[in-house]
């Protein structure tokens, strides 16, 4: 199973453009890098996947560069809603989803 | 649609009680997850159904633990008899992409045995 490693923590300002990294160097050729979004005494919600280059929803972009071992989570004009902490995971089709520490993210005003 | 949910929102409860949290998925989805999520240990998967057969409980922490899904529209996650140690929130979620693709979050059951 794939391990990812990112920042614990990360103070923005509202408007500002955050990115926030996720390492995986054994990331399999099979495995999909998915971000997930936690806020306070709710479930995780899931944002965004890709499996390489980029990719983009409402919510966020997703940027995978060609080798695969990084990946940043993209959160264009945040604003005081998007304290959360955030989950990266490498998923493959084949296995559940095994949730790490998550970046906890701290919007200032 | 209303979501994944969970009953009850909040369980108070004794050492040495049973407790009982109940989810609802979200109608159509055949994959069913329950997670525990404390400071410590963070959100750890205890066990998953597939089609409303349990297909991997290696995450269920001993035996005082069960679960079962009747139907395809409802699961329990028993705890029998509750420690203190197994205050935490409760999540359940499902899934009608497979293992790998977009879970959707019940709101949690926070338990708290005293």
């Amino acid at each position: 199973l794939a391990k990812t490693t990112q920042p614990i923590s990360m103070d923005s300002y509202e408007g500002q453009e955050v990115n926030i990294t996720c390492s995986h160097n054994n990331i399999a050729t099979n495995d999909y890098i998915t971000w997930y979004q936690q806020f306070p005494s709710q479930g995780p919600r899931f944002i965004i996947q890709g499996y390489k280059t980029k990719v983009t929803n409402e919510v966020a972009s997703l940027f995978i560069p060609a080798d695969r071992k990084s990946s940043t989570l993209s959160l264009p004009r945040v604003s005081l809603s998007d304290t959360a902490v955030y989950y990266c995971l490498v998923v493959n089709r084949d296995d559940k989803i095994i949730f790490g520490k998550g970046t906890r993210l701290h919007i200032l005003p | 649609d209303a979501g994944v949910i969970q009953s009850p929102r909040h369980e108070v409860t004794e050492m040495g009680q049973e407790v009982t949290l109940r989810c609802k998925p979200i109608s159509g989805h055949d994959y069913l997850f329950w997670y525990r999520q404390t400071m410590m240990r963070g959100l750890e998967l205890l066990i998953y159904f597939n089609n409303n057969v349990p297909i991997d409980d290696s995450g269920m922490p001993e035996d005082r633990f069960s679960a079962k899904m009747p139907n395809a529209s409802f699961s329990t996650l028993k705890i029998q008899p509750s420690e203190p140690r197994d205050s935490a929130v409760y999540f359940c979620a499902s899934s009608n992409r497979g293992l790998w693709y977009g879970y959707t979050f019940g709101s949690g059951t926070r338990l708290t045995v005293v």
